[in-house]
């Protein structure tokens, strides 16, 4: 079986701040892994990705991830935050039969 | 545009009184999908199909149908709602292949059972 942890419901952060989510995973393969984001009143868009080809994934918006096996984790992470960020992310993982998706982290960016 | 269109956006109904959501894609894709979202609960998967005529039971089933008859649309069925039902609903679809773009999601419908 296969699962996403994220730590931490809601993250706070300043405007200009570094902004880190945090997500684990669990799977018996290799996994495939991306981040999505949810804007108010909106469906899912994919961020970033991770097929394996680069531990570094870069996304739109200036999101990042890194692939960490070791730590089974792959946390999300901005150098600056942007008002704009403001939304709901969610982690996600495929590989044996379909994707799982983590409960969600609220990112709120205060002025 | 390369969409999944799902409707209607808003629907408030009655315990017991059968619905349907609907749910379209325009890209061809193999797989389709629906997931509720609930508050602190992220997204769980009710059912998915691989192709047509081809589905398989989610995380959170009961209490739902979904049929594949089309390679594009995959309704989804409620055949006796109730409250605990209430949710926002999302049709997702991708390629057969899990490593490529995930999933597309729609725009969301958010059911309201009374």
């Amino acid at each position: 079986a296969q699962s996403v942890t994220q730590l931490g419901s809601h993250v706070s952060v300043s405007e200009g701040a570094l902004v880190l989510l945090r997500c684990n995973y669990s799977s018996s393969v290799p996994p495939y892994l991306f981040w999505y984001v949810q804007y108010p009143n909106q469906g899912l868009q994919l961020l970033l990705k991770y097929t394996s080809a680069a531990t570094l994934v870069k996304g739109i918006n200036g999101f990042e991830a890194e692939f960490k096996k070791s730590e089974t984790s792959f946390h999300l992470t901005k150098p600056s935050a942007h008002m704009s960020d403001a939304a709901e992310y969610f982690c996600a993982v495929g590989s044996l039969g379909d994707m799982r998706f983590g409960a969600g982290t609220r990112l709120t960016v205060k002025p | 545009e390369a969409q999944v269109t799902q409707n209607p956006r808003y629907l408030i109904t009655v315990t017991g009184k059968k619905l349907t959501v609907t749910c379209s894609q325009n890209m061809n894709h193999e797989y389709m999908s629906w997931y509720r979202q609930d508050p602190g609960l992220g997204l769980r998967q009710i059912y998915y199909s691989m192709n047509v005529e081809v589905t398989d039971k989610g995380d959170v089933p009961e209490g739902y149908k979904v049929s594949r008859k089309e390679k594009r649309n995959f309704p989804l069925i409620l055949e006796s709602p109730s409250p605990n039902q209430t949710s926002l609903y999302f049709c997702a679809s991708r390629t057969d292949r899990v490593g490529s773009d995930g999933y597309t999601f729609g725009s969301g419908t958010r059911l309201t059972v009374v």
